[in-house]
């Protein structure tokens, strides 16, 4: 069964730098394309970063030069590196094998 | 970027009833390898966003047959016949066809 498990999402202050984690069960995270989806407070879904099983990459303007997409193969687990947080930063993440399986989502807050 | 918009954002539907949601792009959606890149999602709430078609018209694992999408370039349209409370919720559209990939700004449903 596919599983994936979102972890790392906290409190943070503007400028600051977080990880967020996605543990993957199932199948092989470097086989498949993987994405972050992000979802501000009542708002809509938002593509920042997809990686594809090649080892490309692609980000969104609103996180380009701050937010690094990984993979550690060894741990089947998908990475998202967040620095120089914004308070506009501030929503659920949720990890995606691009497109039918979802993590449970992970909330950061930047906040001062 | 490629612009996705829906109509109508907001759907009030009596039970039983049909409703359709309709996705244009602001780019075609069909590839060069002859795929058209066009997805729909539901994410009732509190929950995270599930996959209901891919690739414009087909569905995905475990989804009723209740759900068609259709449309070709960049109009689309999702139909559900026979709403019941279960399909209560925001719909998005989402192209992957060229980075950043987009979604469209949501459709909510509810029931009359």
């Amino acid at each position: 069964e596919v599983q994936l498990v979102d972890s790392g999402g906290d409190l943070v202050q503007p400028g600051e730098s977080l990880r967020l984690s996605c543990t993957a069960s199932g199948f092989t995270v470097s086989n498949n394309s993987m994405a972050w989806v992000r979802q501000a407070p009542g708002k809509g879904l938002e593509c920042i970063s997809v990686m594809y099983s090649g080892g490309t990459t692609s980000y969104g303007d609103s996180v380009k030069g701050r937010f690094t997409i990984s993979r550690d193969t060894f741990k089947n687990t998908l990475y998202l590196q967040m620095n120089s947080l914004r308070t506009e930063d501030t929503a659920v993440y949720y990890c995606v094998r691009t497109w039918g399986y979802w993590g449970q989502g992970n909330l950061v807050t930047v906040s001062a | 970027d490629i612009v996705m918009t829906q109509t109508p954002l907001s759907l009030s539907v009596t039970p039983g009833q049909s409703a359709s949601i309709s996705c244009k792009s602001s780019q075609s959606l069909l590839h060069s390898d002859g795929t058209t890149y066009l997805y729909w999602f539901l994410q009732r709430a509190g929950q995270s966003p599930q996959l209901l078609i891919y690739e414009i018209s087909k569905r995905f694992s475990g989804v009723p047959d209740r759900f068609t999408g259709s449309g070709s370039g960049t109009d689309f349209t999702l139909k559900i016949s026979r709403v019941g409370a279960e399909d209560v919720g925001v719909y998005y559209c989402l192209q992957s066809i060229q980075p950043p990939f987009t979604f469209g700004p949501g459709t909510k449903v509810d029931l009359k």
